[in-house]
């Protein structure tokens, strides 16, 4: 089966420490995305790939960083200089040809620090 | 920088009836892309319906259908004959047209809050 796969689905983490979140596609999609989701604010981006081996900061970039080094992977690094990282994340990702893409979800992954 | 406000932290409807929620956005575009995004307690995105904004005619998908005012900038989500498998959270989202977001910055979603909706049987 096609699809987006996050892992873990759970996962805490103590103050002070980085922690990596795995997003995968099987999808052949060329562009990826990572959201983070807070009660009441809806969805905010973090960062996005549209091609392997090139990245851009979205709207809340600081304290986090990416790696795009595979066309089907994109993990989101939660580094200690985030002052408030417990919320959902969701990964995205969608063809890069089609004019206004779909963007398809993974399951997402709450982060809790503890 | 675009915005999307969704007005109605909560909404609450009768299984078989019609629903509205609504959407306003802020931008300096003139062309590019209007979202309604469903997250059901699953919390799966799933896309309900999308619109393109140099496109006239209103997007309809089953039970589905928007309200698209570009002059108004207001892009309403009506669930007709609802179900209890519409209780989600509705997230409204606006995306640059390719052409104007240049190099590889497009593909940009920019969400609203969200509407919590239930549906009562």
């Amino acid at each position: 089966d096609g699809g987006i796969t996050q892992s873990p689905k759970y996962l805490f983490r103590k103050e002070g420490q980085n922690v990596t979140l795995s997003c995968e596609q099987n999808l052949n999609h060329d562009a990826m995305y990572w959201y983070r989701q807070d009660p009441g604010q809806g969805l905010r981006l973090i960062y996005y790939s549209q091609i392997v081996n090139d990245f851009q900061k979205g709207d809340i970039a600081e304290g986090y960083s990416v790696s795009r080094e595979k066309k089907e992977s994109f993990p989101l690094t939660v580094t200690s200089a985030q002052k408030n990282p417990t919320a959902f994340y969701l990964c995205a990702s969608s063809p890069r040809q089609v004019a206004y893409n779909e963007q398809f979800f993974g399951p997402g992954t709450r982060l809790t620090v503890l | 920088a675009q915005t999307v406000t969704q007005s109605q932290p909560e909404m609450s409807v009768q299984e078989a009836e019609t629903v509205t929620l609504s959407c306003t956005y802020d931008t300096s575009e003139n062309n590019y892309y209007l979202f309604w995004y469903k997250q059901p307690p699953s919390r799966q995105m799933i896309l309900v319906i999308r619109q393109e904004a140099y496109k006239q005619q209103n997007a309809t998908e089953n039970r589905f259908s928007v309200n698209f005012q570009k002059a108004a900038k207001s892009f309403s989500l009506k669930i007709s004959d609802s179900q209890l498998g519409d209780t989600a959270m509705y997230f409204c989202a606006f995306m640059k047209h390719p052409a104007n977001a240049g190099g590889t910055s497009y593909g940009k979603l920019t969400f609203g809050q969200g509407t919590i909706l239930t549906v009562h049987p």
